[in-house]
């Protein structure tokens, strides 16, 4: 059964600072997605990555995916209140054709 | 974009009582429905996989007979929560996708008292 490791589970930052947030899979992704969910409210896709390597760019958003295709890494630059959310790393598909998580970031952003 | 709703939102019940939750794809075919189970600040949690006209595959630990899921047609699955406990209180998200993208439901809390 993969197993996707996400660090740190809890971070409160002030806005303006930056932070990273990891996920790490037992085995190779099929296709890595990185979701925010807010409270009461189903996650929200942010971004798909396929290829070893890729680094992929969503506004204050930096996505990398590691060339082994076996972690992933969130960076978020200058951090608002308004990403203040539970970040979810993701795998889709393969042989189990399944959606499966990890065990989530916790962010809070104080104004 | 593609929406899927939840219906109820919001539910209370009584230990010992079933509840039903529906989930709808209402602009696309969810050839595939993923049900998951969600604590407070937790992750979610697969519980369940269907694919439209047969049975639905169910996570290790996660029992069938209590969880009934029905994925009849292309837009509609549902899951019935048999003889609720206190500790079946959660957030019930689902999950439709027609194998290309995947389109969440805004959830069901449901409390059991």
């Amino acid at each position: 059964t993969q197993l996707l490791e996400q660090s740190p589970q809890f971070l409160s930052i002030q806005e303006g600072e930056n932070l990273t947030v990891y996920c790490n899979s037992s085995s190779v992704f099929s296709s890595l997605q990185w979701y925010r969910q807010e409270p009461g409210e189903g996650p929200v896709l942010l971004v798909t990555v396929v290829t070893g390597g890729e680094v992929k760019k969503l506004k204050r958003l930096t996505f990398q995916f590691g060339d082994a295709r076996k972690d992933s890494s969130l960076h978020i630059t200058a951090a608002q209140p308004g990403d203040t959310g539970l970040y979810l790393c993701g795998d889709y598909g393969g042989a189990t054709n399944k959606l499966i998580f990890g065990t989530g970031t916790l962010l809070a952003v104080q104004p | 974009g593609a929406v899927v709703s939840q219906h109820p939102s919001r539910v209370i019940c009584k230990s010992g009582t079933s509840v039903k939750i529906e989930c709808r794809s209402l602009d696309f075919q969810a050839t595939t429905m993923f049900w998951y189970r969600q604590f407070p600040k937790q992750s979610l949690m697969l519980m369940a996989t269907s694919n439209e006209g047969s049975k639905a595959t169910y996570e290790q630990g996660v029992e069938k007979d209590k969880f009934l899921i029905n994925h009849a047609s292309l837009t509609l699955s549902t899951l019935t929560v048999t003889s609720a406990h206190p500790e079946d209180s959660s957030f019930y998200i689902c999950c439709g996708t027609d194998q290309e993208t995947q389109y969440f439901g805004p959830g069901t809390r449901l409390l059991v008292l």
